[in-house]
């Protein structure tokens, strides 16, 4: 397995600021993804986090509203920028490791976005 | 595509009572199937998985087979415990290695 810690577990922001959110795993890795969880919702992949190249994002997802960042292998960001209340979620990062590719999550960031 | 499709919430049972939650799922080969949970304010928990048909996984007291035949993973537990309180994901792991999870199906455990 692997052990994941976020940071800030938690924030309130105001409307129009950015949040980063950083994501650090114990051993390295080649696969972190970062999911939105809305509330009382499921979970929805935003992008693979790409070491040494560009994120990859999923459908209904932009670099200009969810950049990424992931300077080696362990340690990856995510920024949301220019916030509105629909920003309101927890976000959460993952990484695949292991003999099986299992996925793994991190504690999770909560953002409410007054 | 890849689908996966829980029975819908929220699942209110009696300490000690039997828990099946259903799952069945759509997909191209032979995904590998999981369980997650997440308990109230936490991240999401890996509670047990199965990487081919017939496979049980098995966790804590729960266990789910991977039925190939009815493209099942129900998860179930013989006696239920309060602290079994949470919200439990069914997921799929695709052909390019992303999950894709259920809507979740929360479970309310009553003393």
């Amino acid at each position: 397995s692997a052990v994941i810690s976020q940071k800030p577990s938690r924030d309130i922001c105001q409307r129009g600021t950015s949040l980063t959110i950083q994501c650090q795993v114990d051993s390295q890795v080649t696969m972190m993804f970062w999911y939105r969880q809305q509330p009382g919702q499921s979970l929805t992949l935003i992008a693979t986090a790409n070491q040494g190249s560009e994120a990859t994002y999923e459908s209904g997802f932009v670099i200009d509203k969810f950049p990424i960042s992931r300077p080696n292998l362990t340690f990856s960001t995510l920024t949301v920028s220019n916030m509105s209340p629909e920003d309101s979620s927890i976000y959460l990062c993952s990484v695949r490791t292991g003999a099986q590719e299992t996925q793994y999550f991190g504690p999770g960031t909560r953002l409410l976005v007054l | 595509g890849n689908s996966v499709t829980q029975m819908e919430g929220p699942v209110t049972l009696s300490e000690e009572a039997f828990l099946t939650i259903n799952c069945t799922y759509t997909a191209t080969g032979y995904p590998s199937l999981f369980w997650y949970v997440q308990y109230p304010g936490e991240g999401l928990q890996l509670l047990l998985k199965a990487t081919k048909a017939d496979d049980k996984g098995s966790n804590k007291g729960f266990e789910a087979t991977y039925r190939k035949e009815t493209t099942s993973f129900h998860l179930e537990k013989g006696s239920v415990q309060v602290s079994d309180s949470a919200v439990y994901f069914c997921a799929l792991s695709s052909n390019t290695g992303k999950l894709i999870f259920g809507q979740g199906t929360t479970l309310q455990v009553k003393p």
